[in-house]
C-alpha cells in the first residue's frame, strides 16, 4: 500500500453515461497525477496538479475529459459520454514537488470498462 | 521527445536464474531514471532510481540497475529470482525540467519453478 488510494476500483457502464473517479492522495503531496494504461501499454499521462492548479494536460485528454483538485487534496477525473475506446485502467499518482526527481507514488487505479 | 523502450515483452526465468530487463531511452540530456513492478491487482511499486552519481543503483528486492550513457540504457538485473517476483515491469524516463514520467510499454516476467 503506498497511502494513494483510488475509487472505485472497478467501474462498468453503459457508452454514453459520465463517470467520475476520486484520487486521495499521500497528504503531504502537493503534486498529482493522473495517467491511463491501456492492456499491453504502459501509463500515459494524462494530466497533473500542483496542489489545486492544474497546470498541465495530454493532448490525450480530450474535451469529455475533466479533472479537479478543489481544496488541494483529494482529485476526481470524470468523463463525458463514454466510449468503448475509454475502457482502460486510469491510474492516478502523487509526489512532492520538485520536477521529474521526485518519486512518484501510484495508486491501485481503477478499472473502467465500457459496454 | 523523449521514449522509453523496452525491447522485451515477455520474459520467462526459472526460479534461482538470473535476470536481465533491458530499457533503452531517447533523451536529449541526463534523464531521471526509474523502474516500476507492478503485479495483478496492484498500483506501481517503485524499485530504484537514477539521478546523478554512481551509475550503478541499488534497489528494493534485490535489484539493481546500471545507466549506460553511451548506450542509453538502464537495464534492471536481479542475480536470483524468486517466484514472487513475476510480475509487469516498467522503466520511465522524467524529463529533467517538465514533470512528465514516460513510460516503457512493459516487460512481462514469468518464473517458473
Amino acid at each position: 500500500d503506498t497511502g494513494v488510494s483510488q475509487d472505485p476500483r472497478h467501474k462498468i457502464t453503459k457508452r454514453g453515461q459520465n463517470v467520475t473517479f476520486r484520487c486521495d492522495p499521500i497528504s503531504e503531496h502537493n503534486r498529482l497525477y493522473w495517467y491511463r494504461q491501456t492492456l499491453g501499454q504502459g501509463p500515459e499521462f494524462l494530466t497533473y496538479f500542483q496542489n489545486e492548479a492544474q497546470l498541465e494536460k495530454s493532448r490525450l485528454l480530450s474535451d469529455r475529459f475533466s479533472a479537479e483538485r478543489p481544496k488541494g487534496s483529494f482529485s476526481t477525473l470524470e468523463i463525458q459520454r463514454t466510449e468503448q475506446g475509454d475502457s482502460a485502467m486510469y491510474l492516478c499518482a502523487s509526489s512532492l514537488s520538485g520536477g521529474a526527481k521526485r518519486e512518484q507514488y501510484f495508486g491501485p487505479g481503477t478499472r473502467l470498462t465500457v459496454t | 521527445a523523449q521514449s522509453v523502450t523496452q525491447p522485451d515483452i515477455h520474459i520467462t526465468v526459472s526460479e534461482g536464474a538470473s535476470l536481465e530487463l533491458r530499457c533503452n531511452y531517447s533523451y536529449g540530456a541526463t534523464p531521471y531514471l526509474f523502474w516500476y513492478v507492478q503485479s495483478p491487482g496492484q498500483g506501481l511499486q517503485l524499485l530504484l532510481k537514477y539521478f546523478s552519481g554512481d551509475t550503478l543503483v541499488q534497489g528494493i528486492k534485490g535489484f539493481e540497475a546500471e545507466f549506460k550513457r553511451s548506450q542509453s540504457s538502464f537495464n534492471l538485473r536481479k542475480p536470483s529470482v524468486h517466484w514472487s517476483d513475476a510480475a509487469e515491469y516498467f522503466c520511465a524516463v522524467g524529463e529533467g525540467t517538465g514533470n512528465q514520467f514516460y513510460f516503457g510499454t512493459g516487460t512481462s516476467l514469468t518464473v517458473i519453478p
